[in-house]
């Protein structure tokens, strides 16, 4: 089944307002990374959390890491027209003796000028 | 990001051609990673390759044959495929998962790939 889940599928928005997608799991995971893929390109490494309660910023972007380390959630503050693109979470999570790396299926944000 | 290098860019082929999709990273990687990308779904991992050694196939039908001559170079053979294989064909890299299992992966530009 699917272990990552990402919500919401797509997201319009209007140019300024703020923009969260979110990843959960019903496990616990080692790590999260997010990626984000410009329509018709290929995905781009943005970051990675590792600890517990975790944030990281870059610019507009704010990245947070559940507690339980179960879910973790990207937040965009007043959107541009160039943050137009799907956003994916990757997860680790320690499953049959090893790493297991799974994408959640992403969120489409268009970003309405 | 020119790290990752995929060719073609795009490719129409029928279901009893046999054609190969080639990928080349300059980043000093050991793991090469195959992955599908089709619409709705997840990133579906195909094959993973740390020096040179195959270390993972997710159930992947013998029609899609992975190659792996070195640490910078992967291939995907493809013959007798299906239409529901038509999909984006995504090539990644990253440093030695043995070593450092959450490394970020380094992707291509993809292999749009059309099965009539």
């Amino acid at each position: 089944g699917q272990q990552v889940m990402q919500i919401p599928q797509y997201q319009h928005v209007q140019e300024g307002e703020d923009f969260t997608t979110y990843c959960n799991s019903s496990t616990t995971l080692s790590n999260i990374q997010w990626y984000k893929q410009r329509p018709g390109g290929h995905p781009v490494f943005l970051i990675q959390l590792v600890k517990s309660g975790e944030v990281k910023k870059q610019k507009r972007l704010t990245f947070q890491f559940g507690e339980a380390k179960k879910n973790s959630s990207l937040h965009i503050t007043a959107t541009q027209t160039t943050d137009v693109g799907t956003y994916f979470c990757a997860a680790s999570l320690w499953e049959g003796g090893g790493n297991q790396f799974y994408f959640g299926t992403g969120t489409s944000l268009t970003v309405i000028p | 990001e020119t790290g990752v290098t995929q060719t073609p860019r795009h490719l129409v082929m029928g279901m009893t051609n046999k054609k190969s999709l080639k990928c080349e990273q300059h980043l000093g990687h050991n793991a090469m990673y195959w992955y599908k990308q089709s619409a709705k779904k997840p990133l579906e991992l195909m094959f993973v390759y740390n020096f040179k050694e195959q270390t993972e196939n997710n159930s992947v039908p013998s029609r899609f044959s992975p190659e792996c001559p070195n640490s910078s170079h992967l291939f995907l053979h493809l013959h007798t495929l299906q239409p529901e294989d038509s999909a984006l064909y995504l090539c990644a890299s990253s440093q030695d998962r043995r070593v450092i299992y959450n490394s970020p992966l380094h992707f291509g530009n993809g292999t749009r790939l059309t099965v009539t």
